[in-house]
Parts: structure tokens; sequence; C-alpha cells
């Protein structure tokens, strides 16, 4: 399979603290992208990371993506009860930018 | 503008029937996506197609046709439905620009009996 991996699997946290997801990809990569899905819905694009960037923010959110590990990370800071959902992140190879490889996402519960 | 929409929401089938979901888009998409999700295993892509009238197969084509006669509408056949098609399908599309970021329908809920 081609799909990246996630982890945790699961992560559950406090409102206010912070939530780290990590992942890992197998090919050299355009960018890297990470998707919320609240449960029961379709996935909504959260930030998109170029293959020569390092580290980008949106709002509440930090993505860091190091090519020569092939893995990049997803923070929430303060998180809040609405940010419960679960977290894909989703490559698009260097090879053919037509399509997106998603990996296996992160369950996060932020307990008020 | 809605968006993605995805045509019905939840669909039973016995095995061996058949049935086509349908995707649209109003947003001048190039670019249209079918993949299906599974729990624990994140999204898979079946087809795909980069214009009007083009189609190529994506990770788990087996089982599955689709065309693509309008630039607005994605078409996903099942001809013989199987248990193992039971899913969650979700329709995505982007604009011209390849590797950009996706744009989701609220996705089909099919089970195969």
């Amino acid at each position: 399979s081609q799909q990246g991996e996630e982890d945790p699997q699961a992560l559950s946290i406090q409102e206010g603290e912070n939530a780290t997801m990590n992942c890992s990809y197998k090919t050299s990569i355009n960018n890297l992208q990470w998707y919320r899905q609240n449960s029961g819905r379709g996935l909504v694009h959260l930030i998109l990371i170029r293959s020569n960037e390092r580290e980008k923010h949106s709002g509440r959110l930090r993505v860091t993506l190091d090519t020569s590990k092939k893995s990049s990370s997803l923070l929430i800071t303060a998180s809040r009860a609405a940010d419960t959902a679960s977290y894909f992140c989703a490559t698009a190879s260097s090879y053919n930018t037509d399509k997106l490889i998603f990996g296996t996402g992160t369950r996060l519960q932020v307990f008020p | 503008n809605a968006g993605v929409t995805q045509t019905p929401k939840f669909r039973v089938l016995k095995t061996g029937q058949s049935m086509t979901l349908l995707c649209a888009q109003d947003m001048n998409h190039e670019y249209m996506y079918w993949y299906r999700q599974d729990p624990g295993m994140g999204l898979r892509l079946i087809h795909y197609s980069v214009g009007e009238g083009t189609t190529a197969k994506g990770e788990v084509p087996d089982g599955y046709n689709v065309s693509r006669l309008k630039k607005q509408n994605f078409l996903l056949g099942l001809e013989s439905a199987a248990p193992s098609q039971t899913s969650v399908y979700f329709c995505a599309s982007i604009p011209s620009v390849r590797g950009l970021e996706q744009f989701f329908g609220p996705g089909t809920r099919l089970t195969v009996l």
C-alpha cells in the first residue's frame, strides 16, 4: 500500500491543551496537506505545505515538514471541544501531482 | 454555490445489484475524484478524472466503473455489488492546477447485504 501512517491513531486531551499528530509517508512529495473530518461528514482542507517549506502556520495550526525523514507534524494549540474530529495527512507525489495519497488518520477527542 | 454534492446519501443493496452514485460540482473544477473510506483505512482512491471525457484508475478500481460525460458530473457505477464494497464513498474536486486542496462532498454510505 502507498498509504501514509499517522501517529497516534487516537488522542484524548482536555480543552486548552495542545494536540500533536504525526504523519509519515513513503515517496518523494510535491506537497503535503492536512484535512479534518467531523463525524459523518466529508473532509475539509486545513493547510498545505510545499516540499521546499519547513514550517507553516494558520491560526492555531502549525505544520512542520521534514523531507529527509519523510514526516510531518500537525500541532493544534489551545484546543477546543470543537476541534474533536479525525485528522488526515495527504501527500501529492513529485512524480504525479494529479492525485493525493491519504494517511490512516488520527482521531482527536477534546474534553471540555 | 452548492460546492460538491453527492446523490444518494444512503443506499442498501443486495449482492449482485447495480447502482450509480452521482457527484456534481458547480465550481467549474477540472479534476474530480472518487474515494472509499473504510474503518482504519483512511481514504483510498478508486478512479479519478482530469477533465471532461477522461478517466483514470486509482488505487482500488476493481469492481467499479466511472464516466465523466459532463464537466460538472462524475458518476461511479457498481455493476454487480459485493459485500466488500460496503463503505462510505466520497467525491472530491479541484480546479485545473494540480496538487492543490481538494473539495469534498458529504459522502454516500453504501451497504451491500
